[in-house]
Formats: C-alpha cells, sequence, structure tokens
C-alpha cells in the first residue's frame, strides 16, 4: 500500500438517497481527514480522526453527514438524504507529518 | 476563523517563464504551511513548511515561508506545459491538525 485509497471514484444517486464512501489511509499513519471541494473552490474541511477517535468536525457540515474510523484504519464517510448541493468531490487525506490525499469520489446527486 | 488568500487567481505564461504565487494566511498560532499541486483528481503534495524549515527546494520549485508577513510564496522557474495545474496553498495552526486551504491559483503554461 503506497497511498491513500477511496472507494468508489464515482457515485451517482437520486436525490434523498443515501452514500457511504470509504477511505483507506497510508498504514503507518494515524491522522486521517475527510474534505469537499467543488468547483474551482480549495477543499473545504469537513472532519479529522486521530487514531479512532473523532477530533474535530466542522460547524458547516451537517448532521446528514456522518464519519467513522472504528479501529483507527479505514474510514467511512455516511450522507444521508442526499441533496443536490451535496454534489462535489469527496477527498480523503492521512497524514504523519504532511498530508496526502487519495484520488477521491466524485459525488453526483440527480 | 483562520483564513488563506492566494493570488492572483489566475495566471497564463509562457514556457520557460518563472512564476511567483502568493499565500497569505491568518491564523492565531502558525504550525505549518503546506502546498500542492493539483492537475485533474486529488492534490498531490509540494513542500511543508514550518518555523523551523522556512525554505524548501526541489528540482524548478522552490517555496519560502515568511513569517513576519505571514506569507508563503512558492516559485516555479523554467516553466513547462506539464506545470499547468491548481497549487493549493494550506495551513495549519499550533494545536490543530485541521488544514485550511485557499483557493488556489489556477497556472496554464503555453507552449
Amino acid at each position: 500500500d503506497t497511498g491513500v485509497s477511496q472507494d468508489p471514484r464515482h457515485k451517482i444517486t437520486k436525490r434523498g438517497q443515501n452514500v457511504t464512501f470509504r477511505c483507506d489511509p497510508i498504514s503507518e499513519h494515524n491522522r486521517l481527514y475527510w474534505y469537499r471541494q467543488t468547483l474551482g473552490q480549495g477543499p473545504e474541511f469537513l472532519t479529522y480522526f486521530q487514531n479512532e477517535a473523532q477530533l474535530e468536525k466542522s460547524r458547516l457540515l451537517s448532521d446528514r453527514f456522518s464519519a467513522e474510523r472504528p479501529k483507527g484504519s479505514f474510514s467511512t464517510l455516511e450522507i444521508q438524504r442526499t441533496e443536490q448541493g451535496d454534489s462535489a468531490m469527496y477527498l480523503c487525506a492521512s497524514s504523519g507529518n504532511e498530508a496526502f490525499f487519495g484520488q477521491g469520489t466524485r459525488l453526483t446527486v440527480v | 476563523e483562520d483564513k488563506v488568500v492566494q493570488s492572483p487567481l489566475s495566471l497564463v505564461v509562457h514556457e520557460g517563464d518563472t512564476v511567483t504565487l502568493n499565500c497569505s494566511y491568518e491564523v492565531t498560532n502558525f504550525r505549518s504551511l503546506l502546498w500542492y499541486k493539483q492537475e485533474k483528481k486529488a492534490p498531490t503534495f509540494l513542500f511543508m513548511l514550518t518555523s523551523s524549515g522556512i525554505e524548501k527546494k526541489s528540482g524548478r520549485l522552490s517555496s519560502i515561508l515568511d513569517k513576519k508577513e505571514l506569507s508563503s510564496i512558492l516559485n516555479i522557474t523554467a516553466t513547462q506545459t506539464g506545470d499547468s495545474a491548481i497549487y493549493l496553498c494550506a495551513e495549519a495552526a499550533s494545536g490543530t491538525y485541521k488544514y485550511i486551504f485557499g483557493t488556489g491559483t489556477r497556472l496554464k503554461v503555453l507552449a
């Protein structure tokens, strides 16, 4: 494992459906981040974990979003009752000192 | 709330030119500043600058941190078409490992 892996790479869903994304970090990294990026913007912080503990969560994150990292390894990000405004690239990163990103999951809500 | 501002928003140059991209930040207790290059997909890491490492260089790319001015620059010399990308700057404050990103500078290098 040489990098951060995200699955799926693309997801198209109907409005109102729930979606779940997975992130597998670089194995020796204990911090894991979720970001959201829309066209023309930089990545927007959503949440981050140190091991299994969720240490910080953006105030912008609605209650429809939840993230877990149950054993301090992989993480999942779930969005419930998706809305068209949730369409974005969801990026996962992991870090020791520097943060490295996965290829992202592009979500389209139709 | 911490803030990162990048300038210019976009830049078009010709191959061989030298470019300087700017990043300024507002943070209560600075810990580190990172530069990334983003092409079509995820950002790829370029440099991390801290109080103990204010200047980094890799090939044609170099970056300097100015803690007094709360800013950083990314220089690219002898630009190539492959340098065309969005360059992102991010900072983290002491006490958190949350990185705040700017909106990026879109660089286009013409052949």
